[in-house]
């Protein structure tokens, strides 16, 4: 199974600054046919589901804020959001969807220093 | 709007038998893959169990095989988790979720939870 690692567990940031999620793989998640990594992020607000932010590693969910970007190819990946809003008070998950059986990052709880 | 609404989740004891559903509206059900995520404080996300858009494929993580079954029923728009023999580390909230792509989750139902002790 593909090992997926946040860090940090949690992180405090200021409003208006800038966070920034790694997550790792124990393997690549680049398939080489299409040049795509196959790397996922979520977004879940306390009391609601998880909310597709990114896919492809940096390519954005319609509807989701330009603040929200991601980075990375192969075994390393980066969620940064810049100018922090209140509203973005989560927990980011990372996801391999590279193959099966799909698995997620522990988790990185973001609040607001 | 893309909705995904799970029943089905309650206490049982350990051994016991639970059968979820998810209702799905707000899209062409049949032409999507569907699957179940569940969710616990101590392990957070893990994926159970997909099926391909015409039920033709299923596939699930080790810790469920030969226990739980997933099927659905596209004149209903309707997706099934049939869950056996049941273990303590089974409770957690179950997810029914849309795939698009290659494996991600693009849509989520709100979570039922199942609980599994005596």
């Amino acid at each position: 199974d593909i090992v997926m690692t946040q860090s940090p567990d949690s992180l405090a940031v200021s409003l208006g600054e800038r966070a920034t999620i790694s997550c790792k793989s124990s393997q690549s998640l680049l398939y080489s046919s299409n040049n795509h990594n196959y790397l996922a992020w979520y977004q879940q607000k306390p009391g609601q589901p998880p909310k597709l932010l990114i896919y492809w590693a940096s390519t954005r969910e319609s509807g989701v804020p330009d603040r929200f970007s991601g980075s990375g190819s192969g075994t390393d990946f980066t969620l940064t959001i810049n100018s922090l809003q209140a509203e973005d008070v989560a927990v980011y998950y990372c996801q391999q969807c590279y193959g099966l059986p799909y698995t997620f990052g522990q988790g990185t709880n973001l609040e607001i220093k | 709007e893309v909705q995904l609404v799970e029943s089905g989740g309650e206490l049982v004891q350990p051994g016991g038998s639970l059968r979820l559903s998810c209702a799905a509206s707000g899209f062409t059900f049949s032409t999507y893959n569907m699957g179940w995520v569940r969710r616990t404080p101590a392990r957070g996300l893990e994926w159970v169990a997909y099926i391909k858009l015409d039920g033709s494929g299923k596939y699930y993580v080790d810790s469920v095989k030969g226990r739980f079954t997933i099927s659905r029923d596209n004149a209903k728009n309707s997706l099934y988790l049939q869950m056996n023999s049941l273990r303590a580390e089974d409770t957690a909230v179950y997810h029914c979720v849309r795939l698009s792509g290659w494996g991600r989750f693009d849509a989520w139902g709100q979570g039922t939870l199942v609980t599994a002790s005596s």
